[in-house]
């Protein structure tokens, strides 16, 4: 079945440090691909998406690139801040899903001053 | 300002009890979606609905149940059936379902049980 993989957290790292956290893909098809954040005790924001292969989201500094050939949407960020701690969440929504984000387990992020 | 709301905040339910959770958005949209998170784990999928009128279970639908009466409204029944219901339960919304559109989540309502 369709399904997605983080890299496991926490991940923890100083202010300005370059980020990446992995998501790879298993599906049907041609998904869009959704990285999604949420802060502590709230719910869940979209941080960027793509719907394509070789698209790139972008927004806030944060990137990731479809890559179909890896199957494999990895975040990444040149230089983060102690406001980008919050939990990021990978998914994908196939075709003949109705809609329905299917998600990683999440992953971390802890950025100390 | 459009939006999601989630009441209420904090839900507690006791041994054999029912509870409802509401789901309000004004953000005109079709399609209405509930989650559950468990600490540590993803998002699962409870139940979903792309119309009035109609909805269709999820990947965990066991022990909850549905409505989507209004456009607008989409509340989650926990039933005495869900044994283990202590969870994190968003509700989002879509503009029409499509697997390109994004999803917009409410702040949550954190289930407990007494």
């Amino acid at each position: 079945g369709d399904s997605v993989t983080q890299m496991e957290g926490p991940v923890t790292l100083s202010e300005e440090a370059f980020l990446t956290i992995n998501c790879t893909y298993t599906a049907t098809g041609y998904p869009s691909l959704f990285w999604y954040v949420q802060y502590p005790g709230e719910g869940l924001q979209l941080l960027l998406k793509a719907t394509k292969a070789d698209d790139k989201g972008s927004n806030k500094g944060f990137e990731a690139t479809y890559r179909k050939e890896t199957t494999s949407f990895h975040l990444e960020k040149g230089s983060v801040q102690v406001s980008d701690s919050a939990v990021y969440f990978c998914a994908l929504s196939v075709i003949q899903g109705g809609g329905k984000l299917i998600f990683g387990q999440g992953t971390e992020l802890s950025v100390k001053p | 300002d459009g939006g999601i709301t989630q009441s209420p905040k904090y839900l507690f339910r006791k041994e054999g009890q029912n509870v409802t959770l509401s789901c309000e958005q004004n953000l005109n949209h079709d399609a209405m979606y509930w989650y559950r998170q468990d600490p540590g784990q993803g998002l699962r999928l409870i139940y979903y609905s792309q119309i009035v009128n109609d909805f269709q279970k999820g990947d965990i639908a066991e022990g909850y149940s549905v409505s989507r009466e209004k456009k607008e409204s989409f509340p989650l029944t926990v039933t005495s059936a869900q044994k283990n219901p202590t969870a994190f339960y968003l509700c989002a919304s879509s503009m029409t379902g499509g697997h390109i559109e994004t999803q917009y989540f409410g702040p949550g309502t954190r289930l407990l049980v007494l």
